[in-house]
């Protein structure tokens, strides 16, 4: 069965570093995502994109945040300059088109430690 | 999104069936209902989706009420493996739209 895939599994930074995030979506999906969950808190939505441009991002997608799909496979999250709160798991999907509507299938997520 | 209202916690036998309900009042026409689960340490899952009519896939069945107000999400055989926290979202209906999770039911298994 298709899975979304991230690479790494765990990222350690020091404050203030770049760190680049990468998912493999669902080869046929369309829409891909980027989520986020602070420890013990909820999952909570970053940014969508669809056709090579961003659908839709939430106040947390500020300026030192970018997502790209460099080629036909991988979607990448930039940190650009990390911050200890942006210690989290970073969760990745893709959404498919089934009977009427678009589930969302995600990855096993990084978690990102900035020290 | 429609707001959703879940119980906080529920917990079952292993082997029995569990019915996880959600409360969704302001549904609209054209909502359709999602339900995803998060196992620990895990990525959310999707679960099933439904409109009107009850569904059911390998992994559970959704009960959805006539007026469409509240549905259940039935696991008809409860493993240890279901133990998770489980989502009932209405996400907007546009392409793409974003999954709003709230605080969830927290599903434990006994064994």
């Amino acid at each position: 069965e298709p899975e979304v895939t991230q690479t790494p599994s765990h990222q350690v930074t020091q404050m203030g570093q770049e760190v680049i995030l990468r998912c493999v979506p669902i080869s046929n999906h369309l829409y891909f995502y980027w989520y986020r969950q602070i420890l013990g808190q909820k999952v909570e939505f970053l940014v969508s994109f669809y056709n090579n441009e961003i659908s839709e991002k939430s106040e947390i997608f500020d300026d030192q945040f970018s997502v790209e799909r460099p080629d036909g496979s991988n979607f990448t999250l930039k940190i650009r300059s990390t911050k200890l709160e942006d210690s989290a798991m970073y969760f990745c999907a893709s959404s498919g088109f089934d009977r009427g509507t678009w589930s969302q299938y995600f990855g096993p997520g990084t978690r990102l430690t900035v020290l | 999104d429609a707001k959703t209202t879940q119980p906080n916690s529920m917990e079952s036998n292993e082997e029995e069936p569990v019915h996880l309900p959600c409360n969704h009042s302001t549904i609209s026409g054209t909502d359709y209902i999602h339900w995803y689960r998060q196992l620990p340490s895990q990525g959310p899952e999707y679960v099933i989706h439904g409109l009107t009519s009850n569904v059911n896939n390998r992994m559970a069945s959704l009960a959805i009420a006539e007026d469409r107000k509240s549905s259940t999400l039935i696991l008809h055989r409860a493993t240890l493996r279901d133990a998770a926290v489980y989502y009932c979202i209405l996400p907007r209906e546009t392409s793409g739209s974003r999954l709003t999770f709230g605080e969830g039911t927290q599903l434990t298994v006994n064994p």
